[in-house]
């Protein structure tokens, strides 16, 4: 069966550091990954998404990049964090059809 | 343009009690896929059901029940006889197949249900 891995859970950063999520997916071959945003009793923002490796569409200007260097591996970074990257952030996947299947989450709190 | 309107922000009931959560969609596509998902406090979306643009039956499992009506370009959600395990953030999502399958979420209804 499938599953998917998100880490940390929880993190805290202090504003312009840098950050790393990365979000695993077993059980599956060429999945289009995806990255959201929730910020804080707020609705979710499709924030990246990738049909495959080294392709990632950006669907918001930010500070924040994405990357996938393999088939089941999909990072969201940045250089210098702001106060308002905070939120909970949730990596999904989905093949060859509508369902998309999301991971755990990372809640980020930039200080 | 496509867009997802819950327009509950936050419902309580006490247990035992009906609630429907409502959901408004627009869209041009004739082609599309509506979703509902549960966000308990722990935070990982669940998914409730999926229901294609063709497909206008409602569907009954357990206490759910969802009703689609293109017509007015709805997709309700009605939990019977409401428990506390209900309490959670319900999301509604559409997807239309042209393009890449980007989910529009609307904002969400937060539901408390009381004991």
């Amino acid at each position: 069966s499938q599953t998917i891995h998100q880490w940390p859970a929880t993190l805290v950063q202090p504003v312009g550091s840098p950050l790393s999520l990365e979000c695993t997916v077993e059980g599956t071959s060429n999945p289009n990954l995806y990255w959201y945003r929730q910020a804080a009793g707020r609705g979710l923002q499709l924030l990246f998404y990738s049909v495959g490796i080294g392709q990632i569409s950006s669907e918001v200007p930010q500070n924040l990049s994405a990357s996938r260097p393999q088939d089941r591996q999909f990072i969201l970074s940045s250089k210098k964090l702001l106060l308002s990257d905070s939120g909970f952030y949730l990596c999904a996947w989905s093949v060859g059809g509508s369902l998309q299947y999301f991971g755990p989450g990372t809640r980020l709190t930039v200080t | 343009a496509q867009k997802v309107t819950q327009a509950q922000t936050e419902i309580s009931v006490v247990e035992k009690e009906d609630v429907t959560l409502d959901c408004v969609y627009e869209t041009r596509d004739t082609t599309y896929y509506l979703f509902w998902y549960k966000q308990p406090p722990s935070g990982e979306l669940v998914f409730l059901i999926r229901r294609n643009s063709f497909d206008e039956q409602n569907e009954i499992s357990g206490r759910y029940s969802w009703n689609f009506q293109k017509s007015t370009s709805s997709f309700n959600f009605t939990i019977t006889a409401s428990q506390v395990v209900d309490s959670a953030v319900y999301f509604c999502a559409l997807i239309v197949t042209s393009g890449t399958y980007k989910y529009i979420f609307g904002t969400g209804t937060r539901l408390k249900v009381l004991a």
